[in-house]
């Protein structure tokens, strides 16, 4: 089945700076990719996804990018502000309507 | 638009004991997906049904099983309880699939807050 590695597991950044969490997945079947943003005490929330006919999405200061020949994703977001400390997580979308998740990344944004 | 609504929220059993979990999605999407999320874990999925249909299922022993009714409501249920199973449960619920070829989910997941099931 597939398998989604997230990395890094924790971030932390001062703010105004750059951010970049990297996923990368197995099967090569897989064409949707969203991202998912978990605020302390909250439910998940798709902040952003991509298709694979689709290399780079940009959705003001978040963008993803998809390389599918090295099955890897990344999200990026630039000026982090303290509201974006959460856990951002990655999924791939396989076979059979599953989404597999990474592990998550705790994203730390230091006023 | 009513968001997807989780009952309980919050629920201690004793090892051995059996749990059930309810999810109701929000109105008019038919696939509803249930994931374990425990730290560390990140999100497994347990498993998804579609019109009363269990489309998928995920690697969980037999002791988690589920169903969806013909209003999309599904439940969730565990037997034997364990300590490892204390864990939050999310349940999920997406738009009509588009029916796109090769059966890959295109639509966006709504979760809902969660049951939060502790086993002493």
């Amino acid at each position: 089945g597939e398998n989604v590695e997230q990395h890094p597991s924790t971030l932390s950044v001062q703010e105004g700076d750059s951010a970049v969490i990297k996923c990368t997945y197995s099967d090569s079947a897989s064409n949707y990719f969203p991202w998912y943003k978990q605020e302390l005490g909250k439910r998940p929330q798709l902040i952003i996804d991509i298709r694979s006919n689709v290399g780079e999405k940009k959705d003001q200061r978040i963008a993803v990018t998809l390389n599918k020949t090295a099955k890897h994703f990344s999200l990026h977001i630039t000026e982090t502000q303290p509201e974006d400390s959460a856990v951002y997580f990655c999924a791939a979308g396989g076979s059979n309507y599953k989404l597999t998740f990474g592990k998550g990344t705790l994203l730390t944004v230091n006023p | 638009k009513a968001g997807v609504t989780q009952t309980p929220r919050y629920l201690i059993k004793t090892r051995g004991q059996q749990v059930t979990l309810s999810c109701s999605p929000i109105s008019g999407h038919r696939s509803v997906s249930w994931y374990q999320q425990t730290p560390g874990q990140g999100l497994q999925f347990l498993f998804e049904y579609f019109s009363e249909t269990q489309r998928n299922k995920g690697n969980f022993p037999g002791r988690f099983s589920g169903r969806q009714f013909s209003n999309s409501r599904s439940e969730m249920n565990v037997s034997t309880l364990e300590l490892g199973d204390s864990a939050l449960y999310l349940c999920a619920s997406s738009s009509p699939d588009l029916g796109l070829a090769g059966g890959v989910r295109t639509g966006e997941l709504f979760f809902g807050e969660g049951s939060r099931l502790t086993v002493l």
